[in-house]
């Protein structure tokens, strides 16, 4: 089935420090999304990605989407401690567009 | 605005006790309804998946069972816990499939479920 994976695993850094997850398919996607999971918290929903080659950004974080629409990166730029949790990727399933597949996460922490 | 509510926050219960954590949707129709177990650390399994009233897809073999009475209330169940049942159940909701922007999930609090 559909999987997507995700890499690092665990990142520490230093705050001030950027920090970049990746997400990689191997089937082109309709879209992809991005998670974030704070420590003890649910998923929140960060950004949605449907254009090939798209760039957005939310303050200091910067999503892409690649060019054949296999893989997309979130990039924090000068992480602070509040960017602290888990960062999840995750896109359509190509059954079924309203289920999802999840990377298994990039666990981020910050030391200040 | 919709909202997602999630009961009860934490929960310990004894191996081969019943299980009943509830969710509800507030603010939309019809929406697509999901349960997630999380494990420590760990990514979301998905376990079951409902598009309207009385419609249950299972994803994996299980000790689980989930049911939708209402549009909006979605409810999971187990008859007799195992350890192996603990973790962290997440709801969520998106759209339907008349909505826009119909893949993207919205979660609810969750329960920690410890089994003893």
């Amino acid at each position: 089935g559909q999987q997507v994976m995700q890499i690092p695993q665990y990142q520490h850094v230093q705050e001030g420090e950027d920090f970049t997850t990746y997400c990689n398919s191997s089937t082109t996607l309709s879209n992809i999304q991005w998670y974030k999971q704070r420590p003890g918290g649910h998923p929140v929903f960060l950004i949605q990605l449907v254009k090939s080659g798209e760039v957005k950004k939310q303050k200091r974080l910067t999503f892409q989407f690649g060019e054949a629409k296999k893989n997309s990166s979130l990039h924090i730029t000068a992480t602070q401690t509040t960017d602290v949790g888990t960062y999840f990727c995750a896109a359509p399933r190509e059954t079924s567009g309203s289920r999802l597949t999840f990377g298994e996460g990039t666990q981020l922490t910050v030391n200040p | 605005s919709q909202t997602i509510h999630q009961w009860p926050a934490t929960l310990v219960q004894p191996v081969g006790s019943p299980l009943s954590l509830e969710c509800t949707v507030e603010g939309t129709s019809n929406p697509n309804l999901y349960w997630y177990r999380q494990a420590a650390g760990r990514g979301l399994q998905l376990l079951f998946y409902s598009v309207g009233i009385g419609q249950i897809s299972s994803e994996v073999p299980q000790n689980l069972s989930a049911s939708r009475p209402q549009d909006r209330q979605f409810i999971l169940s187990s008859k007799k816990l195992l350890l192996s049942d603990s973790g962290f159940y997440l709801c969520a909701w998106s759209r339907g499939r008349f909505g826009v922007g119909t893949d993207t999930q919205y979660f609810g609090p969750g329960t920690r479920l410890t089994v003893l």
